[in-house]
């Protein structure tokens, strides 16, 4: 199993601005995940973070509001920019051994607010 | 489109009292049918794989059957610390992540 480490761990934002989420694994994996758990909504994928290359985001998903990073096999960054309140919501990044079992593992997620 | 519906959205049993959670899917071509367990404030925690009809896997208390429309979740006997949100997901077409469903919160009560 892969430990993985979430910061911040929750914030308070302001409308217009921007944060970075951070997304550190104890080992180095190749598929790496970012969802999004709204209240009372289904978890929703964001984009696959692929290192080396940009990455993939789903349907509803722009790389001008929800850039990512992934500089290596351990690390990903994930930004919410020019928030708005519909933003508020858990972030949580994922990762999987091989995408096909679907067995990831989640960090404890960033809980952000945006007044 | 891959759609996921779990119900009942919430159950609250008494301890000991077993029961069953239901996860309906629609998937072309199922890779996978996974159920996950959430607590509060942390992120899910993968339980069980299943691939095809037929097929059941076990862990303690919990029991996971899949048809080829739907999974069913068994809780045997539950305990209090059994209560959290329990989630079923479907990996399948073209798509690269999982498709989840919005959970059964699940409270058992001493």
């Amino acid at each position: 199993s892969a430990v993985i480490s979430q910061k911040p761990s929750r914030d308070i934002c302001q409308r217009g601005t921007s944060l970075t989420i951070q997304c550190q694994v104890d080992s180095q994996v190749t598929m790496m995940f970012w969802y999004r758990q709204q209240p009372g909504q289904s978890l929703t994928l964001i984009a696959t973070a692929n290192q080396g290359s940009e990455a993939t985001y789903e349907s509803g998903f722009v790389i001008d509001k929800f850039p990512i990073s992934r500089p290596n096999l351990t690390f990903s960054t994930l930004t919410v920019s020019n928030m708005s309140p519909e933003d508020s919501s858990i972030y949580l990044c994922s990762v999987g051994q091989g995408v096909s079992t679907g067995e990831l593992f989640f960090g404890e997620g960033s809980r952000l607010t945006v007044l | 489109e891959d759609q996921v519906t779990q119900s009942p959205e919430a159950l609250r049993l008494q301890e000991g009292e077993s029961s069953s959670l239901n996860c309906s899917y629609t998937v072309s071509g199922l890779r996978g049918l996974f159920w996950y367990r959430q607590d509060p404030g942390k992120g899910p925690e993968f339980l069980f794989t299943l691939y095809s009809a037929g097929e059941e896997k076990e862990k303690e208390r919990l029991k996971a059957t899949l048809t080829k429309k739907e999974s069913f979740l068994h809780i045997t006997a539950p305990k209090p610390e059994d209560s959290a949100t329990y989630l079923c997901a479907v990996s399948g077409g073209g798509a690269d992540g999982l498709t989840f469903g919005k959970g059964t919160h699940l409270i058992i009560q001493p």
